[in-house]
């Protein structure tokens, strides 16, 4: 099975500020990796797929980037929108989710 | 517009069963494949089990293997999770979710709560 090491667990921003989450897969990917969005108390949000694949929707503030087994989610100019938690997702050999990065203000 | 609704959930005792049942509308459903995935409290993401467009092929976690069951109706738009030999450990929010082109989920049905306790 591949896991997925996602970090960091937390963040604390200040709005306007650029943050990156990392996920490392425990083998190559081939960028098969998705990006979500959730909020407290609701589904998941697809943000991002295929490493840097913007869904439609996704405000251009988000990005993505990466290969092999290292690969990269940055928000540019924190919005308090933003305020979330995120997860990756590998799918190149069934499915595996981070961990989770909680995003809160600073 | 996509909308997936789940339902079936509640409170159950250990070992006991459970099925969930999530409908679909807004696309073809027999044209996707459909996933489970569950949130224990305050806990990540885990994928649960995957089923084929057509139900042909199915695949589980390790942890639900042999206790769960993935299964779909496409003549009723409609996914199924029978869940048998349930644990404390199962307690979680359980979303449907469809497969975008790989498996990948972009659509997500809203949750439904299944706590395992007796």
């Amino acid at each position: 099975d591949i896991q997925m090491t996602q970090s960091p667990p937390s963040l604390s921003a200040s709005l306007g500020d650029k943050v990156t989450i990392t996920c490392q897969a425990s083998q190559n990917i081939n960028k098969y990796i998705a990006w979500y969005q959730q909020k407290p108390g609701k589904a998941p949000r697809l943000l991002i797929r295929y490493t840097s694949t913007l869904e439609s929707g996704t405000p251009s503030r988000f990005s993505g980037s990466g290969s092999g087994r290292d690969y990269s989610f940055s928000i540019s100019n924190v919005e308090s929108e933003d305020i979330a938690s995120y997860y990756c997702l590998q799918y190149d050999n069934l499915n595996t989710f981070g961990a989770g990065t909680k995003l809160e203000l600073k | 517009e996509v909308q997936l609704v789940e339902s079936g959930g509640g409170l159950v005792q250990p070992g006991r069963s459970m099925k969930l049942s999530c409908a679909a509308s807004g696309f073809t459903f027999n044209n996707y494949d459909m996933a489970w995935v569950c949130q224990a409290p305050k806990k990540g993401l885990e994928w649960v089990a995957t089923i084929s467009y057509d139900g042909s092929s199915t695949y589980y976690r390790d942890s639900v293997k042999g206790r769960f069951t993935i299964s779909r109706d496409n003549a009723k738009s409609t996914l199924y999770l029978q869940m048998d030999s349930l644990r404390s450990e199962d307690t979680a929010t359980y979303y449907c979710a469809r497969c975008a082109v790989a498996t990948d989920f972009d659509y997500w049905g809203q949750g439904v709560m299944v706590t395992v306790s007796s």
